[in-house]
């Protein structure tokens, strides 16, 4: 399991509220990311990061933002939420030689 | 930009049987393919990588092909079990910069009937 962990695992919230996601890793990695996995879509990358305080916009970033402050922990936040929203988020990181290893999940449903 | 094309969405094999799986990508420099296996509420895992300079590479049942000139890369499982029915997701790494991001194709749902 690479030591991923992801909190809170089941969150309903409602429309326009705030939330927050987060990601702790235990094993030191370098690379983190966050991607939400909707039918059809396969996994979209959100935001990544390269080191603490270092990120950067994936692909589907919209509404999205995320902070590091330390090595083992990245956080995603969703400043207000919208039904569009609605998925599971993932957490990973990458291992050796580009491989990547994802967490338990997040199922968020806003309503 | 980036793009990973997955088919079939659906594939239904009865068990004994072998089933494929093909992507294609866009990126020409794409240098890593690895293969997802995702189960009823778990979590994706890796279940088998390639690299641009080898052109195939088996690990007992399964098997994956790249053609990096066509640009697309296959899975193989050969004497399906029951236990093989779950989500397959294959993906490739994007190489503008070394970031380690991967561009996912859209999934294939696999049913081994037994």
């Amino acid at each position: 399991d690479a030591g991923i962990t992801q909190s809170p695992r089941h969150k309903v919230t409602e429309t326009g509220t705030p939330v927050t996601l987060r990601c702790h890793q235990t094993e030191n990695h370098r690379y983190m990311y966050w991607y939400r996995q909707d039918p059809g879509h396969g996994l979209r990358l959100i935001h990544y990061s390269y080191g603490v305080k270092d990120t950067d916009k994936g692909e589907v970033s919209d509404g999205y933002s995320v902070s590091r402050s330390k090595t083992e922990d990245f956080l995603l936040t969703l400043e207000s939420a919208t039904s569009s929203q609605t998925s599971v988020y993932f957490c990973a990181i990458r291992g050796v030689a580009d491989t990547q290893y994802f967490g338990p999940g997040t199922r968020l449903t806003v309503l | 930009g980036e793009n990973v094309e997955q088919h079939p969405s659906t594939l239904s094999v009865q068990e004994g049987d072998s089933a494929v799986i093909k992507c294609t990508y866009s990126d020409s420099a794409s240098n890593y393919f690895p293969w997802y296996k995702q189960e009823l509420g778990k979590r994706p895992q890796l279940i088998i990588d390639i690299r641009s300079n080898v052109g195939e590479k088996k690990d007992q049942r399964i098997a994956v092909t790249l053609n990096k000139t066509a640009k697309h890369f296959s899975l193989h499982i050969t004497e399906t079990q029951p236990e093989d029915s779950a989500v397959y997701f294959c993906a490739a790494s994007i190489r503008s910069s070394n970031t380690g991001k991967l561009i996912f194709g859209q999934g294939t749902t696999l049913q081994v009937k037994p």
